[in-house]
């Protein structure tokens, strides 16, 4: 069975600074490894994803087979990126079904 | 397009009781995911319809079921409702014609079971 791990439950920085998401999952397999972002009092919403290899508000994410990693990166942290992180993982055989993280609350500071 | 609509949006049940909650997919789509949220056990899935069948699901008991109709809307049903199933229940529809198709979420129905 597939597995997705986000280790940080809550993670703090300032308006400026860099900004890294973990996220590890277990899955022999050749996954499709996503980051969704919910804002406050707002839908989930898909952030980016790994096939599209796109930049998304300043945030970039590389799939690292070797060790089953999918962190989620941005150089210059800004306030509105305060929200809910989650990182889910999807396997062809199980057609939508998606694996969730437990999420990482992300706060930027002013 | 509109988005997805999930209808109705807070309920309170007491337990015993049974529950109906409801999804509109965005016009075209034709896959409906459902998924649990709990502070506990974080985002879980329940099961997905694809063209009126559950082609997938998800580790609950029989008591949650769902289904799809022929417009595509979706209901999932619990029954014999626990403490434990209060959370909120989010759907999520996307074209589902191949596992690359990216999942739009609604806004989640908040079921609070007393």
């Amino acid at each position: 069975a597939q597995r997705v791990t986000q280790p940080e439950k809550l993670l703090s920085v300032f308006k400026g600074a860099p900004v890294e998401l973990k996220c590890n999952y277990s899955y022999s397999g050749s996954p499709e490894l996503f980051w969704y972002v919910q804002y406050s009092r707002q839908r989930l919403q898909l952030l980016l994803r790994h096939i599209s290899r796109e930049s998304i508000k300043g945030f970039t994410a590389d799939l690292n087979k070797g060790e089953t990693s999918f962190h989620l990166k941005k150089p210059f942290a800004q306030e509105e990126d305060s929200a809910m992180y989650y990182c889910a993982l999807r396997v062809s055989t199980s057609y939508g079904k998606l694996t969730f993280g437990q999420g990482t609350i992300l706060t930027v500071h002013p | 397009k509109a988005g997805v609509t999930q209808t109705p949006r807070y309920l309170i049940k007491t337990r015993g009781q049974q529950v109906t909650l409801s999804c509109s997919p965005i016009s075209g789509h034709r896959s409906v995911s459902w998924y649990q949220q709990t502070p506990g056990q974080g985002l879980q899935f329940l099961f997905e319809y694809f063209s009126e069948t559950q082609r997938n699901k998800g580790n609950f008991p029989g008591r949650f079921s769902g289904r799809q109709f022929s417009n595509s809307r979706s209901e999932m049903n619990v029954s014999t409702l626990e403490l434990g199933d209060s959370a909120l229940y989010l759907c999520a529809s996307s074209a589902g014609l191949a596992g690359t198709d990216t999942q739009y979420f609604g806004p989640g129905t908040r079921l609070t079971v007393l």
